[in-house]
C-alpha cells in the first residue's frame, strides 16, 4: 500500500521559533492535506493542497504541494503554546474512492513559553 | 452544529473479550469512515460506509473487526475477540456528499487491550 513518511518525529522549540515539517511519498498524491490533533481531540482540517506547485495560507500556517506531487511541507512561523499537538500530513490517490486518505505518522510538536 | 462523537472515550478489556464502539456522525452525513491510530504510528484507514452500505472495506485488518450501519445514522466497530495488537485509538469521521469536502473527525475511542 501507498506510505507517508513524515518528519520529523517530534520538535521541541521555544515560542516565537518557525517550524517546518515535511511529508514525502513514493507514489503521486491528488491532494495534500495538514491535519493537527490535540488532546483528547480527533485531527482538525488546517489547509488543503490541490495543485502542484500549490502554496496556501491560513494565518501563521503555509503548506506547499510539491511539484512532483510527492512531497509537501508545513510551515508555522513565530510558534505560539497553542501550537502544541501533533501534526498530520495526509494524501488522497486518484486511486481510491470516496476521500480515504493515507495519512503520515506525526509529528509532536512541544513549544516551550 | 454537533461535531462527530464517538462513546467511549476509553476501553480497558482483556486479550479475548468482545468490545463494540460506537460513533454518531454529523447529521446528515452520509458517508462514514473508520480509522485506527496505534501507538506512535500513521492513522490507518479502515472502512468507508455510504449511507448503510460499505463502499470500501480494504483497510479491515481481518474478520475479527466488524462494522455496521444500519439505517444510515450511528455505526458501531465490534472487536471480536480483542487481540493486544489491537489497542490504539480508533477514529470516527464524516463526510457531506459533493463538493470538496473533508470529513469531520471524531475525538477517537482508545482501546486497550491487556
Amino acid at each position: 500500500g501507498q506510505q507517508l513518511n513524515q518528519s520529523p518525529q517530534s520538535m521541541f522549540i521555544q515560542e516565537g521559533e518557525d517550524v517546518s515539517m515535511n511529508c514525502t511519498s513514493s507514489s503521486i498524491f491528488n491532494t495534500w492535506l495538514w491535519y493537527k490533533q490535540e488532546p483528547g481531540e480527533g485531527p482538525v482540517l488546517l489547509i488543503a493542497l490541490y495543485k502542484a506547485g500549490e502554496l496556501t495560507s491560513n494565518g501563521r500556517l503555509t503548506a506547499q504541494f510539491g511539484i512532483t506531487r510527492k512531497d509537501s511541507f508545513l510551515n508555522i512561523s513565530a510558534s505560539i503554546p497553542s501550537d502544541v499537538g501533533i501534526y498530520f500530513c495526509a494524501g488522497q490517490w486518484s486511486g481510491t474512492s470516496g476521500s480515504r486518505l493515507t495519512f503520515g505518522e506525526g509529528t509532536q510538536l512541544t513549544v516551550n513559553p | 452544529e454537533a461535531g462527530v462523537t464517538q462513546f467511549p472515550s476509553h476501553s480497558v478489556i482483556e486479550k479475548g473479550q468482545t468490545v463494540t464502539l460506537r460513533c454518531d456522525p454529523i447529521s446528515g452525513h452520509d458517508n462514514l469512515y473508520w480509522y485506527r491510530r496505534v501507538m506512535g504510528k500513521e492513522i490507518k484507514f479502515l472502512l468507508h460506509f455510504v449511507k448503510e452500505s460499505k463502499q470500501d472495506e480494504s483497510g479491515m485488518p481481518n474478520n475479527r473487526f466488524l462494522a455496521e450501519r444500519t439505517g444510515g445514522t450511528y455505526s458501531t466497530l465490534k472487536v471480536q475477540p480483542a487481540e493486544l495488537e489491537d489497542s490504539g485509538v480508533y477514529f470516527c469521521a464524516s463526510r457531506g456528499t459533493g463538493g470538496r469536502g473533508w470529513p469531520f473527525f471524531g475525538p477517537g475511542t482508545r482501546l486497550t487491550v491487556l
